[in-house]
């Protein structure tokens, strides 16, 4: 069963627009969200995370916006750019992090 | 301020052979996992050391994989008698972190791309 769910395999925005990508989670023992983005042949990369104390955290143009109630978070990415294309990864753990579970990702392209 | 690393990078090897990875994390962490991931997935837990001490390990861990980090610094792990079902890239990742409450993002590697013919 998978316990972090990201239901739209592939996501198309324009330059200059809004990208919002979606995550669902299942286990209500997760306590910490993460977001990575991946290029092809690179391991994931970092870009934000939220703990669920709070409902928003905002980086630069990334934020992540947690719906405990909904067991829903969602990444925006405002202006996309189009080297903001590539794959992006919802992650999940609980209060210890000792195990994280990660999406199956959603392949983000910004077109010029 | 070096990256996690990952040696070799790629490894393709027969069926029944035994391989083994190495993972360098960043120096001042003391939490390092190894994943699995496979095309189109995103990364599968295997298994977590705290410092020198494996604390978690996930039910994808068969027999045939063990996992060391000897002194808590640098890892390997290895796969015995490999089959074709092992073919993946295997990613390490480092963090920092002590207990409860304490989350720190992880930062990976870029992957050991093991191949099984």
């Amino acid at each position: 069963d998978q316990q972090v769910k990201q239901n739209s395999p592939s996501l198309s925005v324009q330059e200059g627009r809004i990208s919002i990508l979606n995550c669902d989670y299942t286990n209500s023992m997760f306590d910490y969200f993460l977001w990575y983005k991946k290029y092809p042949a690179e391991g994931p990369t970092f870009l934000i995370s939220i703990s669920s104390i709070k409902d928003k955290n905002e980086d630069g143009r990334f934020t992540v916006f947690l719906n405990k109630s909904a067991k829903h978070l969602s990444l925006h990415i405002v202006p996309s750019q189009p080297g903001d294309s590539a794959v992006y990864f919802c992650a999940a753990s609980d209060n210890y992090g000792q195990n994280f579970v990660f999406g199956p990702g959603t392949r983000l392209s910004v077109l010029p | 301020d070096t990256g996690v690393s990952q040696d070799p990078r790629h490894k393709i090897t027969k069926r029944g052979q035994n391989v083994t990875f190495r993972c360098d994390p960043i120096s001042e962490h003391n939490r390092l996992y190894w994943y699995r991931q496979t095309l189109g997935q995103g990364p599968e837990f295997l298994t977590y050391f705290q410092n020198e001490a494996q604390l978690e390990k996930s039910r994808l861990l068969s027999d045939r994989f063990s996992a060391e980090r000897p002194k808590g610094s640098f890892s390997t792990l290895e796969i015995q008698r490999t089959e074709q079902g092992d073919s993946a890239m295997y990613l390490c990742a480092s963090s920092s972190g002590q207990g409860a409450g304490y989350n720190q993002p992880q930062h990976f590697g870029d992957g050991t791309r093991l191949s099984i013919l």
